[in-house]
C-alpha cells in the first residue's frame, strides 16, 4: 500500500528553465512533507520541508508547494542548474516516520 | 566524521550466509533507522529505534531480520539466511529527535550495497 506516490520517473529540462516535479499522497495523517535529492552512490540528502499547515515554502532556488485538499505537492526548482541532475524523492512524515515515494529522476541539458 | 556512517559499503555473500550490517549515527542523535531501497524504488522503512529500545520494528519483513543498538549509539542490521531477494541498498538514518515538533528530516548514510548471489 503506497501512501507516496511519484509518478514521473523522470525528467528532462533545459538549462535555465523551471523543473516541476510532483507527488500525490493519500494519508491525511502525514504532518510535514519532504523533499529528498540522491546522487548515485549517496545516501539522500535533505533539500525542502513544508508543514501540513503551511501552503508554499521557499528557500533559494527550491520551492515546495502544498495542496491538501488534492492530496498533491510540487517541487519547483528555478532556474535549473546541470549539479540539479540527481533522484528527487518525495517524504512524507506520521510521527516518526518518513514514507517515500520512488522517486524522479531529473536531467538538467545544457 | 560528522555524517552517518555505514559499513561495509558493498557486500556480496551467497544464499543461505547471514550478515551484518553496522551504522554509527550522528553524535547525539536518538532516533536511528533502517530503510531498505530496491532498485527503482524508494527507500522503505524496516526498523526505528529510539535510544536503545527498537520503537518500531514493523517494517522488517520476517524474522530472518533483526536489528540492535545496545548502546542507544551504533546499531546493527543482522540478516539471517539470505535470500536473493535481500539484494539492495540497506540505508541508515539518524536525526536529533523522533517525536512531535520535529520536522522529520533525517540525515541518511551511503548505505551498505548487499548482493546475495
Amino acid at each position: 500500500d503506497q501512501q507516496v506516490k511519484q509518478n514521473s520517473p523522470s525528467l528532462s529540462v533545459q538549462e535555465g528553465r523551471i523543473s516541476i516535479l510532483n507527488c500525490d499522497y493519500t494519508n491525511s495523517m502525514f504532518d510535514y512533507f519532504l523533499w529528498y535529492k540522491k546522487y548515485p552512490a549517496e545516501g539522500p540528502t535533505f533539500l525542502i520541508s513544508i508543514s501540513s499547515i503551511k501552503d508554499k515554502n521557499e528557500d533559494g532556488r527550491f520551492t515546495v508547494f502544498l495542496n491538501k485538499s488534492a492530496k498533491h505537492l510540487s517541487l519547483h526548482i528555478v532556474p535549473s542548474q546541470p549539479g540539479d541532475s540527481a533522484v528527487y524523492f518525495c517524504a512524507a512524515r506520521d510521527d516518526y516516520k518518513l514514507s517515500f515515494g520512488a522517486g524522479t529522476t531529473v536531467t538538467v541539458r545544457a | 566524521g560528522a555524517g552517518v556512517s555505514q559499513t561495509p559499503s558493498n557486500k556480496v555473500t551467497e544464499k543461505g550466509k547471514y550478515v551484518e550490517l553496522r551504522c554509527d549515527p550522528i553524535s547525539g542523535h536518538t532516533a536511528l533507522y533502517w530503510y531498505r531501497q530496491s532498485l527503482g524504488q524508494g527507500p522503505e522503512f524496516l526498523i526505528y529505534f529510539q535510544g536503545t529500545g527498537a520503537a518500531d520494528d514493523s517494517g522488517l519483513p520476517n524474522d530472518r531480520f533483526f536489528a540492535v543498538r545496545p548502546e542507544g549509539s551504533v546499531s546493527t542490521l543482522k540478516i539471517q539466511r539470505t535470500e536473493r531477494g535481500d539484494s539492495a541498498v540497506y540505508l541508515c538514518a539518524s536525526s536529533t529527535s523522533g517525536g512531535p515538533g520535529h520536522t522529520g528530516e533525517l540525515f541518511f548514510g551511503e548505505g551498505s550495497r548487499l548482493t546475495v548471489l
